[in-house]
């Protein structure tokens, strides 16, 4: 099992500039959540995904982030436009059986906003 | 909505010792606690978790004990190891469809030789 991919590993950016963050669940897995990790404010449950559809998006922080899961096997998070504030490592997670399942994590991307 | 605190926020134990870790929840209706480690610049891994219908739980070197009514539980690792240090996170989640799991602040422990 590959566990969970994410991509891009590492993204600098500009402020202004759109950023897409991609996750692939572990195959078979039906919930995804998408974390936001700094140190300031550890780790936070941006959006909650099950079977596709998102459940629970109150940590998105505002409008300038949306997240979508267009297929069991694909979600992304993007951020229009980016602010230097943005700069986190952002975690994909994924369970099999909802929130109270074992949430496995991917690798993190590190975003950079300049 | 659910608050968890985590002390301390970091730890120095000499290597064999054991090394404690202790947080709080607030939400009465959260009944699963995941703990996590996470070594530096990797992601964070599952190393233990309890439900609520039980106080303890253990894994070789590593226990957590559960205490609903004071809402508190705690991650106890017996003869620590080098491999041991790293940021352990914990988190409480209450069941329903609003609910989330809030992750503690986390600990940073050091396993000194």
């Amino acid at each position: 099992d590959a566990g969970v991919i994410q991509s891009p590993r590492h993204e600098v950016t500009e402020m202004g500039q759109e950023v897409t963050l991609r996750c692939k669940p572990i195959s078979g897995h039906n919930s995804l959540f998408w974390y936001r990790q700094t140190m300031m404010r550890g780790l936070e449950l941006l959006i909650y995904f099950n079977n596709n559809v998102p459940i629970d998006d109150s940590g998105m922080p505002e409008d300038r982030f949306s997240a979508k899961m267009p297929n069991a096997s694909f979600s992304t998070l993007k951020i229009q436009p980016s602010e230097p504030r943005d700069s986190a490592v952002y975690f994909c997670a994924s369970s099999s059986g909802g929130k109270i399942d074992t949430q496995y994590f991917g690798p993190g991307t590190r975003l950079t906003v300049l | 909505g659910e608050n968890v605190e985590q002390h301390p926020s970091t730890l120095s134990v000499q290597e064999g010792d054991s090394a404690v870790i202790k947080c709080t929840y607030s939400d009465s209706a959260s009944n699963y606690f995941p703990w996590y480690k996470q070594e530096l610049g990797k992601r964070p891994q599952l190393i233990i978790d309890i439900r609520s219908n039980v106080g303890e739980k253990k894994d070789q070197r590593i226990a957590v004990t559960l205490n609903k009514t004071a809402k508190h539980f705690s991650l106890h690792i017996t003869e620590t190891q080098p491999e041991d240090s790293a940021v352990y996170f914990c988190a409480a989640l209450a069941t329903g469809t609003a609910s989330k799991l809030t992750f503690g602040t986390g600990t940073r422990l050091q396993v000194t030789l």
